[in-house]
């Protein structure tokens, strides 16, 4: 069954460190793999998907993602962090090929400090 | 263009009470999910649609019943709330399959049974 691993249920940062949530996923096939970014009391917005094209994945707002197959790991980077990024990651891969099923990691909660 | 909204925003509930949460989007989307969002847990799926008339079980159904009755509409029926479901819930819709389409998520619900 498929199912993905958030690495670091928190993290913190300083305004203007780089960001890294780590992401590893179980897959028995070549899975789409997504993160979603939750601000406090409010939906789920997608930041970026990887489908298997391009293995770098740019995003919104500065975030990048690299799916390494070989790690099975799709971390999420940017390179300089601003106050606005405080907020909750899901790390997501669909449930199965050609589904419509998604399975979220349980959440990296980032705190950036000023 | 409004998305996907969800009513109430904030619920009690008393133990056996029975409640529908509405979930609403413009967007003319075929495929709409319901979730449930524990404390420090990922998302988890309960039911979903991929069109008026077509309902199917996702991984937390039990306790719950759905309808789609037109492509917007994506009710959600609680019949004897236990406290067991005291939970942020999420609407959700795409396009299509959501692991080649992005999934757009409502504001939540957040209910509490006591």
């Amino acid at each position: 069954a498929q199912s993905v691993t958030q690495l670091d249920s928190h993290v913190s940062v300083s305004e203007g460190t780089p960001v890294l949530l780590r992401c590893n996923y179980s897959s028995s096939y070549s899975p789409s793999l997504f993160w979603y970014v939750q601000h406090p009391n409010k939906g789920l917005q997608l930041l970026l998907k990887y489908t298997s094209a391009a293995t770098l994945v740019k995003g919104i707002n500065g975030f990048e993602a690299e799916f390494k197959k070989s790690e099975t790991s799709f971390h999420l980077t940017k390179p300089s962090a601003h106050m606005s990024d405080a907020a909750e990651y899901f790390c997501v891969v669909t449930e199965s090929y050609n589904t419509d099923k998604l399975i979220f990691g349980t959440g990296t909660r980032l705190q950036v400090f000023p | 263009n409004a998305g996907v909204t969800q009513t109430p925003k904030f619920r009690i509930l008393k133990i056996g009470q029975s409640m529908t949460l509405q979930c609403t989007q413009d967007m003319n989307h075929n495929y709409m999910y319901w979730y449930r969002q524990d404390p420090g847990m990922g998302l988890k799926l309960i039911y979903y649609s991929v069109g008026a008339g077509i309902t199917d079980k996702g991984e937390v159904p039990n306790g719950y019943n759905v309808s789609r009755s037109t492509t917007e509409d994506f009710p959600l029926r609680l019949e004897l709330a236990a406290p067991s479901q005291t939970s942020v819930y999420f609407c959700a819709s795409s396009y299509s399959k959501g692991g080649t389409y992005e999934q757009y998520f409502g504001p939540g619900t957040r209910l509490t049974v006591t």
